[in-house]
């Protein structure tokens, strides 16, 4: 089955800079990508997608990048905002929006 | 627009008793999800339900088992409760099968004892 790594576990970054979080995923079948942001004591929201036929997708200061070839994909936050720490998770699936293989989550810290 | 809503936000069972946890799905969505969140973990794919009926399975045995009513709402059951199935319980709404995200509702958090 699909299995789906995500680095780093955790990130720390000053207010302002950018982050990346990075993740690959081992079934070629898979054409589904989303983004998850949780904050304490709340689900999963959903940040932004990204479908197999499209290589990369943008929403403000968030993006997200695709290599199908190398199976993996990647997510950029720019000009970080404390309100932006959380745990982000990386999922995949064959289907959209169905039965999704999560990362095991990025802390990300955002230093004022 | 609704959001999903889950109940209870907290429970705590005690090991070999059975729970049941509730789900009602956002406004307009037809089908439910459940995953399961381990502490630090990502979320783990339980069953979808579609049309009250169950709709893939991920790698979780038998005693859990789910609903979905004609309303599109959604139960969990699980059975003979083990320590390790102390998790965040979370549901997610989405319309139709692979025609639309997934939107997840803020969990269940069960501790078994």
């Amino acid at each position: 089955g699909e299995n789906v790594e995500q680095h780093p576990s955790t990130l720390s970054v000053q207010e302002g800079d950018s982050a990346v979080i990075k993740c690959t995923y081992s079934d070629s079948a898979s054409n589904y990508f989303p983004w998850y942001k949780q904050e304490l004591g709340k689900g999963p929201q959903l940040i932004i997608d990204i479908r197999s036929n499209v290589g990369e997708k943008k929403d403000q200061r968030i993006a997200v990048t695709l290599n199908k070839t190398a199976k993996h994909f990647s997510l950029h936050i720019t000009e970080t905002q404390p309100e932006d720490s959380a745990v982000y998770f990386c999922a995949a699936s064959k289907e959209y929006g169905n039965k999704l293989v999560f990362g095991a989550g990025t802390i990300l810290r955002v230093k004022s | 627009e609704t959001g999903v809503t889950q109940s209870p936000t907290h429970l705590i069972k005690t090991r070999g008793q059975q729970v049941t946890l509730r789900c009602s799905s956002q406004s307009g969505h037809n089908t439910v999800s459940w995953y399961q969140q381990a502490l630090g973990q990502g979320p783990q794919f339980i069953f979808q339900y579609y049309r009250e009926e169950e709709n893939g399975r991920g790698n979780f045995p038998p005693r859990f088992s789910g609903l979905q009513f004609p309303n599109y709402s959604s139960e969990l059951n699980v059975n003979a409760l083990e320590l390790d199935d102390s998790a965040l319980y979370l549901c997610a709404s989405s319309l139709g099968t692979g025609n639309s995200p997934l939107h997840f509702g803020n969990g269940t958090r069960l501790t078994v004892t």
